[in-house]
């Protein structure tokens, strides 16, 4: 089945850049996802590609794509405090519906 | 533009006792609407999704059902809580009939089961 892999914890200074890494299982994942969860929060979509994309930047914000490995990564510039928090990476598949299968999250942790 | 509402934010509720969460979509129409669970602040398990008015469809069997009694409003509820039923609730929506638009969440129900 699909199966959508995180590292759990990222620690990283203000200023410095951040970059969360994720491994997917499905090849027929149409698009792949990031998402930001703050505490007590819901999830607020962050960015997105399409699988037949190698990367995707938007400002701060750099997502690659290697479809070959199934690896996806984003990368965050300038890391501030206010972007501590659970980053999400899920992927999605064609379907009737909206079949989405998130990852573990990665709890990012941003030292002053 | 679209927003999705979820309430109440926080609930405590007796093992035993009826549930009832509410979520609602505004401005669009025929969302895919999805209520998701999160166990211990990380990963997310589907619950329920809908297509349509009526159409519910279960991905996990549980003590939880789902009703869509109109366009844009779906609706959790339990009988009888279990302890097992603590967690936090999203509700989610995409854009119907257009595959991979992506999910939009709700800021969630952090449910309580004493």
């Amino acid at each position: 089945g699909e199966d959508v892999e995180q590292s759990l914890f990222l620690s990283v200074r203000e200023g410095d850049s951040s970059v969360i890494n994720c491994t997917y299982t499905d090849s027929s994942s149409t698009y792949l996802y990031w998402y930001k969860q703050e505490p007590g929060a819901g999830l607020q979509l962050l960015t997105y590609i399409f699988s037949n994309m190698d990367m995707k930047q938007d400002q701060r914000l750099t997502v690659l794509l290697n479809k070959k490995d199934k690896h996806l990564s984003l990368r965050i510039a300038d890391t501030q405090t206010g972007d501590s928090a659970i980053y999400f990476c899920a992927e999605s598949y064609s379907g009737g519906y909206q079949k989405v299968t998130f990852g573990t999250g990665t709890k990012l942790q941003v030292i002053p | 533009s679209q927003t999705i509402h979820q309430w109440p934010a926080t609930l405590v509720q007796p093992v035993g006792s009826p549930l009832s969460l509410e979520c609602t979509v505004e401005g669009t129409s025929n969302p895919n609407l999805y209520w998701y669970r999160q166990a211990a602040g990380r990963g997310l398990q589907l619950l329920f999704y809908s297509v349509g008015i009526g159409q519910i469809s279960s991905e996990v069997p549980q003590n939880l059902s789902a009703s869509r009694p109109q366009d844009r409003q779906f609706i959790l509820s339990s009988k009888k809580l279990l302890l097992s039923d603590s967690g936090f609730y999203l509700c989610a929506w995409s854009t119907g009939q257009v595959n991979n638009s992506p999910l939009h969440f709700g800021n969630g129900t952090r449910l309580t089961v004493t």
